[in-house]
């Protein structure tokens, strides 16, 4: 069964101060790795797709890495408006199916 | 492009009775997947539809059942509701050969 740990559960950030994400998987094969945002009371928006380890994606102050086992969500310089619930989901490399298997992500909150 | 849209946004009903919920996929895909979201099990995928045909699903019981459309417009059922049944359900629809799936709103189900 596929399972994604996410850690920690909740993150307490001073405006600037760069910190990770961890996300732990365990899948038959993998065949994407997804970070999400998600703000309260809303659906989550997507952020990264990972296929590969050694893979790198960035996007304004967030960059997502790869490895054959987690995947990182580096925050650089986070400021308040980066306050959300980080989710990661993998994507089984299983026929055409399209199921995403989540962690249950990690509470970011950015303060002044 | 207008995104996944979802409606009704939020649902009151009873235990016993039985509700359907919309979503709206963006234009252009054709697949339409449905998650429950609750705060003590997260995201859990519900099924997949492709074509009209339910492609995959998840390990919800048989109460829980979808269709899809000609348009790729799908909908969610669920008969008998259950207190368990609370949650926020997002649809999600990703385009032919992206894996990227984009989220919803979701709807806000409470069984009183």
């Amino acid at each position: 069964e596929d399972q994604v740990t996410q850690s920690p559960e909740a993150l307490r950030l001073q405006e600037g101060e760069s910190s990770s994400l961890n996300c732990s998987y365990t899948v038959s094969g993998l065949r994407g790795l997804f970070w999400y945002r998600q703000d309260p009371g809303k659906g989550p928006e997507f952020l990264f797709t990972l296929y590969s380890a050694g893979e790198e994606k960035e996007k304004e102050r967030l960059k997502a890495t790869l490895t054959k086992k987690e995947s990182f969500l580096h925050i650089t310089a986070p400021k308040p408006e980066d306050s959300a619930t980080y989710l990661c989901a993998v994507q089984a490399v299983s026929g055409t199916a399209s199921k995403l298997t989540f962690g249950t992500g990690t509470r970011l909150q950015v303060t002044l | 492009k207008a995104g996944v849209t979802q409606t009704p946004r939020y649902l009151i009903k009873t235990r016993g009775q039985q509700v359907t919920l919309s979503c709206s996929p963006i234009s252009g895909h054709r697949s339409v997947s449905w998650y429950q979201q609750t705060p003590g099990q997260g995201l859990q995928f519900l099924f997949e539809y492709f074509s009209e045909t339910q492609r995959n699903k998840g390990n919800f019981p048989g109460r829980f059942s979808g269709r899809q459309f000609s348009n790729s417009r799908s909908e969610m059922n669920v008969s008998t509701l259950e207190l368990g049944d609370s949650a926020l359900y997002l649809c999600a629809s990703s385009g032919q050969g992206s894996d990227t799936q984009y989220f919803g709103p979701g709807t806000r189900l409470t069984v009183l």
